[in-house]
């Protein structure tokens, strides 16, 4: 149990249309990130978001945005969905560095299935 | 370039058996180096990690042990049990993950399959 959840779990979008998945976290987990897997893949980085603010991205086009709220939640946006968006969105929480354990842990989800017509 | 990649797609050990997990990775600048394990409909669990200034590190029932000399990276379970049957992935982070503009960069996954 990671204390990370997500929603929903899973979902069928048709292309040209619009998604938010939504994830909360513990309290105190003040850094959120959002991986991509594809099916047979490992997670791929979207983007991170400390304390309200994205301050890192990965490869992804402007089409994927995200929120983070005071209230440990956040959220991953894709506009325009295409074909190739069809994956696991995963939400992973870090806890504040004073509150942290193992250097390399993130927390993950169980993830949202998304899969574009 | 960045990439962290595996040598085998499937492992299959015998229940009891030790399994070793290979993971080799391209990117020298790596800080750190983690273990995750994601079994079937869940998201990735943590495992282990090292920081790349050591060679060894064990945890319960596991040792990672890092060569950056040829850049490989292994996982070693002892004693593998059925609960073990999982995807295992390693990453690789550069810097501390709380606060900074940091990433993990996974590989992608090495399945391993525990047989009664």
């Amino acid at each position: 149990e990671t204390g990370v959840t997500q929603s929903p779990t899973h979902l069928i979008k048709t292309r040209g249309q619009q998604v938010t998945l939504r994830c909360s976290s513990q309290s105190g987990h003040n850094t959120v990130s959002w991986y991509q897997q594809a099916l047979g893949q490992g997670p791929q980085f979207i983007f991170q978001y400390y304390r309200e603010e994205e301050n890192g991205r990965g490869n992804f086009p402007p089409r994927f945005s995200g929120l983070q709220f005071p209230n440990y939640s956040s959220e991953l946006n894709v506009n325009a969905l295409e074909l190739d968006d069809s994956a696991l969105y995963l939400c992973a929480s870090r806890p504040q560095l004073s509150l942290a354990g193992a250097a390399g842990e993130l927390f993950f989800g169980e993830g949202s299935r998304l899969t574009v017509l | 370039g960045e990439s962290v990649g595996l040598h085998l797609p499937t492992l299959s050990v015998q229940e009891g058996d030790n399994s070793i997990i290979n993971c080799a990775y391209s990117n020298s600048a790596s800080d750190y180096f983690i273990w995750y394990k994601q079994e079937s409909g869940k998201g990735p669990q943590f495992i282990i990690d090292i920081r790349s200034n050591m060679d060894k590190r064990q945890g319960q029932r596991v040792t990672v042990l890092l060569n950056k000399t040829v850049k490989h990276l292994s996982l070693q379970i002892a004693a593998t049990q059925p609960g073990d049957s999982a995807v295992y992935f390693c990453a690789e982070a550069r810097g501390a993950l709380t606060g900074g503009g940091n990433k993990l960069t996974f590989g992608t996954g090495t399945q391993l399959k525990v047989e009664l």
